[in-house]
């Protein structure tokens, strides 16, 4: 049963171009985020955004912006997407107290020609 | 800083065999830790949790014991099966917050 929905499922673009991925959880969830899964299945934490604020920015290039209108949507613009931008996507939220789960998207798997 | 290392890359074994997936960490406070599972194209899913000293956790199948002295929250099952074929990430969260996972297993089960 998918809680966290994202569109769209794939991306194929080419350098240069801007792309916006779509997040919305129906959990009811005070956080979100957006993690990278490269071509080798490395997860990595991109950002973490709590109330509209974000928390957490790993190094991630200035090319990518996290966008949320409200708790339940937390989109991903990436202005000018380059090669190694190529990956899956995964938005995800996570529930109030401190051993909460966190609840994973399907993924959004962009490719950059 | 806190980060969690799987040392097998690919595990590959027949049904019905014992499987164990190793996961050590390096975490500045109090260990949270984590086994997500990743079946093909599908997103990772919780399997187990733990953050208390030498206490078993078990869930469908699999199971795990935190052991601070040694750093390690390997994931165990007795037997295998099929279905079990995918990714197999340890994590850990050492802020309450966000998630820093290990590189990642991938269990093959053949028949």
């Amino acid at each position: 049963e998918t809680a966290v929905f994202q569109t769209p499922n794939y991306h194929v673009t080419q350098v240069g171009n801007e792309v916006s991925f779509n997040c919305k959880q129906t959990l009811g969830h005070d956080t979100m985020y957006w993690y990278k899964q490269d071509s080798k299945k490395l997860l990595k934490i991109m950002f973490s955004y709590n109330n509209k604020q974000l928390i957490v920015n790993e190094t991630v290039p200035r090319r990518f912006s996290p966008q949320s209108s409200d708790k339940a949507h937390l989109n991903l613009r990436i202005k000018s997407v380059e090669p190694e931008d190529s990956a899956v996507y995964l938005c995800a939220s996570r529930g109030l107290g401190v051993y909460a789960e966190q609840f994973f998207g399907p993924g959004t798997r962009l490719t950059v020609l | 800083g806190d980060s969690v290392t799987q040392t097998e890359g690919l595990v590959t074994l027949t049904k019905g065999l014992p499987v164990m997936l190793n996961c050590t960490y390096q975490t500045t406070y109090s260990p949270f830790l984590f086994w997500y599972v990743q079946h093909l194209n599908e997103a990772p899913k919780l399997l187990l949790k733990s953050s208390t000293d030498n206490k078993r956790t078990e869930h469908q199948g699999f199971y795990a014991t935190l052991h601070k002295s040694s750093s390690s929250f390997h994931l165990q099952k007795s037997s295998v099966q099929l279905s079990d074929s995918a990714l197999y990430f340890c994590a850990t969260m050492p802020n309450y917050n966000v998630l820093y996972f290990g590189s990642g297993t991938k269990l093959t089960v053949e028949p």
